[in-house]
């Protein structure tokens, strides 16, 4: 089973930084990454797929990045409303793994 | 417009069998490349996958929880039902279904369910 460990655990930041969060599989998993928001009370969202391309309707300030064993989630310029937890996922090997996240907060 | 929803028991027994159904529109699980996954998150912890229906009646299930699962689909009344046997208070949680698709998400969860949370206690 591939682990994806993501860091920080917990990112403190105000509006109109930028946030950078990681994610390492414990093997190559190629591409085949995808990043979920999900807000609190809420289920997860879709952000990026394979690695670096955005789900419909994501806006502009949510990158993702990466290939292999290593990938990034860029957030350019915090909003309020990007309160949330933010989860990897691969679908490069059975069984398909989530990381165990990384919530960022607003100062 | 896909949309879907959870449906059971909110509270069951230790050693009962959970089902839960998954009701769908806005898709067909007969259209060549789409599927449905069950995934859970005990309260206060990360997501965790469970298992996966495709249209094509090709089922993935979790290796830790494969001997206790069991999902099926039923295209005519568009809904998906998963099974869990032997429910233990670790089984607590909200159990989400989401639809994926070749085409919409490159095989990601796109569509989600709201989630229903399972509750195992005496």
């Amino acid at each position: 089973e591939i682990v994806l460990t993501q860091s920080p655990a917990t990112l403190s930041l105000s509006p109109g930084e930028r946030a950078t969060l990681s994610c390492r599989a414990s093997q190559s998993v190629s591409s085949y990454l995808a990043w979920y928001q999900q807000k609190p009370g809420q289920a997860p969202r879709l952000l990026i797929c394979d690695a670096s391309n955005r789900a419909t309707g994501i806006p502009a300030r949510f990158s993702g990045s990466g290939s292999g064993t290593d990938f990034t989630l860029t957030i350019s310029s915090l909003e309020p409303e990007d309160l949330a937890v933010y989860y990897c996922q691969q679908r490069s090997n059975w069984p398909w793994t989530f990381g165990q996240g990384t919530k960022v907060e607003i100062k | 417009q896909i949309t879907l929803k959870e449906s059971g028991p909110t509270l069951v027994k230790p050693t009962q069998t959970l089902t839960l159904t998954c009701t769908f529109s806005g898709f067909s699980l007969s259209t060549s490349g789409v599927g449905v996954g069950w995934i859970r998150q005990p309260p206060g912890k990360a997501l965790e996958w469970l298992a996966l229906i495709y249209w094509d009646d090709d089922k993935r299930y979790s290796p830790s929880l494969r001997s206790r699962l069991t999902i099926t689909k039923d295209t005519s009344k568009n809904q998906v039902v998963l099974t869990l046997t032997n429910m233990d208070p670790v089984d607590t949680a909200t159990y989400f279904c989401a639809h994926t698709s070749r085409i919409s998400s490159r095989y990601y969860f796109d569509y989600w369910g709201q989630g229903t949370l399972v509750t195992v206690s005496s």
